[in-house]
């Protein structure tokens, strides 16, 4: 079954310490990629999303990630963490032709010391 | 989250009762999800649906069942619940069949079978 892996289900940095939380997918067909944010008690947020158009994608609150088909990988990272950046980020996979579903990896957990 | 609403947002209910989980959207979206939410499996989609009264399962869709009656509203039933439905649940909408449009969250339902 295609798929996503989040490597590590808590990762701990300290405040302005580089943050990546790893993502990779397994499929044979190209993939649409996505990682999102859940803060306590919310929903799901979209953070960024591959779309073939370019390989190094930008998204909102200064993450970025870029997807690699070599190593099948679409890793999330942020050159300098805050306090506000600790939640849980979610990587989902989606597919041509199939109605858009999303599936989603297990997640990480991020937490932001002092 | 903006344009879409889950109700309840609370719910505790005893074992072997039906249960009515209701979403609403205001962005006229042809696509609808139901997704549950647990420590360890990330978000897995239990049915979705393509148009009014065009619905399917997912992964997770034993002992739930679903309508969509009209567009705006998506509802989901746990028809006799038990406490491995003890989780919570989002509703998600999407613009298109497009796979490359990911979704826009509601704020999840917390269901408790006691």
């Amino acid at each position: 079954a295609q798929s996503v892996t989040q490597l590590g289900s808590h990762v701990s940095v300290s405040e302005g310490a580089l943050v990546l939380l790893r993502c990779n997918y397994s499929s044979s067909v190209p993939p649409y990629l996505f990682w999102y944010v859940q803060y306590p008690n919310q929903g799901l947020q979209l953070l960024l999303k591959y779309t073939s158009a370019a390989t190094l994608v930008k998204g909102i609150n200064g993450f970025e990630a870029e997807f690699k088909k070599s190593e099948t990988s679409f890793h999330l990272t942020k050159p300098s963490a805050h306090m506000s950046d600790a939640a849980e980020y979610f990587c989902a996979v989606s597919y041509t032709g199939t109605a858009s579903k999303l599936t989603f990896g297990t997640g990480t957990r991020l937490q932001v010391t002092l | 989250d903006a344009g879409i609403t889950q109700s309840p947002r609370h719910k505790v209910t005893e074992t072997g009762t039906p249960v009515t989980l209701r979403c609403h959207q205001t962005e006229n979206h042809r696509y609808m999800y139901w997704y549950r939410q647990d420590p360890g499996h990330g978000l897995r989609l239990i049915h979705y649906s393509y148009g009014v009264k065009d619905t399917d399962k997912g992964e997770v869709s034993d002992g739930y069942s679903v309508s969509r009656s009209k567009t705006e509203d998506f509802l989901l039933t746990l028809e006799s619940a038990t406490s491995s439905q003890t989780s919570v649940y989002f509703c998600a909408i999407s613009e298109s069949r497009g796979a490359n449009y990911g979704y826009t969250f509601g704020s999840g339902t917390r269901l408790t079978v006691v």
